[in-house]
């Protein structure tokens, strides 16, 4: 059973780009949660999502950032117009339930921008 | 609203020492709390958990911790440290027994010396 998988694991892109950051949970797993790590922080609830809903997106900026899970395929955390304080890590994570449940971690995808 | 604290961005000790990562948190309603632990490009592991069972936890890699209420403290010990140990800990808190939407400390990068 593979665990969660991220990819890229690292992106660079200039100012003005979008990025696109990819999070396929591990099998059985309908629940993701992204979480933002910058330098010399701890990780920050970003969203959190179900197949086809987004449940929690209290952590999101307001603006250039969003997040979605289809029905298929990975997770997606989308960032448009990427600045150079969206330079971080962004993890994923995923779980079968939300309690008594240990959420699994990806690997991480690290973003600079340029 | 929760929060945690981490008491020291670093800590170094010796092989074979004891290994002691402080944590103090901050929660409305009983919490459930994780260490975590991070080697280098690596994501998230979890290392123990206390879930409102036994005060003691046990976890990975001799690694264990006491939950406090009097002290809102949940620190973590090894009695003696191997070079392999060396990484970055975050403590977290959730809860209601949820791993959703962690609150996570900023971190304690522990360093082993021979």
């Amino acid at each position: 059973n593979a665990g969660v998988m991220q990819n890229p694991r690292h992106l660079v892109r200039r100012r003005g780009q979008e990025a696109r950051l990819r999070c396929s949970p591990m099998k059985g797993h309908s629940h993701v949660y992204w979480y933002r790590q910058l330098p010399e922080e701890g990780l920050k609830f970003m969203v959190y999502l179900q197949k086809e809903n987004i449940i929690d997106e209290s952590g999101m900026p307001k603006e250039r950032f969003s997040a979605e899970f289809p029905k298929e395929g990975p997770s997606i955390l989308r960032i448009q117009q990427v600045v150079r304080g969206d330079s971080a890590a962004y993890f994923c994570a995923s779980s079968s339930l939300t309690v008594n449940t240990e959420a699994f971690f990806g690997q991480g995808t690290r973003l600079t921008v340029v | 609203a929760q929060s945690v604290t981490q008491l020291g961005s670093h800590v170094s000790v010796s092989e074979g020492a004891l290994v002691l990562l402080r944590c103090n948190y901050s929660s409305s309603v009983p919490p459930y709390l994780f260490w975590y632990v991070q080697y280098p490009n690596q994501g998230l592991q979890l290392l123990l958990k206390y879930t409102s069972a036994a005060t003691l936890v046990k976890g990975i890699n001799g690694f264990e911790a006491e939950f406090k209420k009097s002290e809102t403290s949940f620190h973590l010990t090894k009695p003696s440290a191997h070079m392999s140990d060396a990484a970055e800990y975050f403590c977290a808190v959730g809860s209601g027994g949820s791993n959703y939407k962690l609150t996570f400390g900023k971190g304690t990068l522990l360093t082993v010396n021979p």
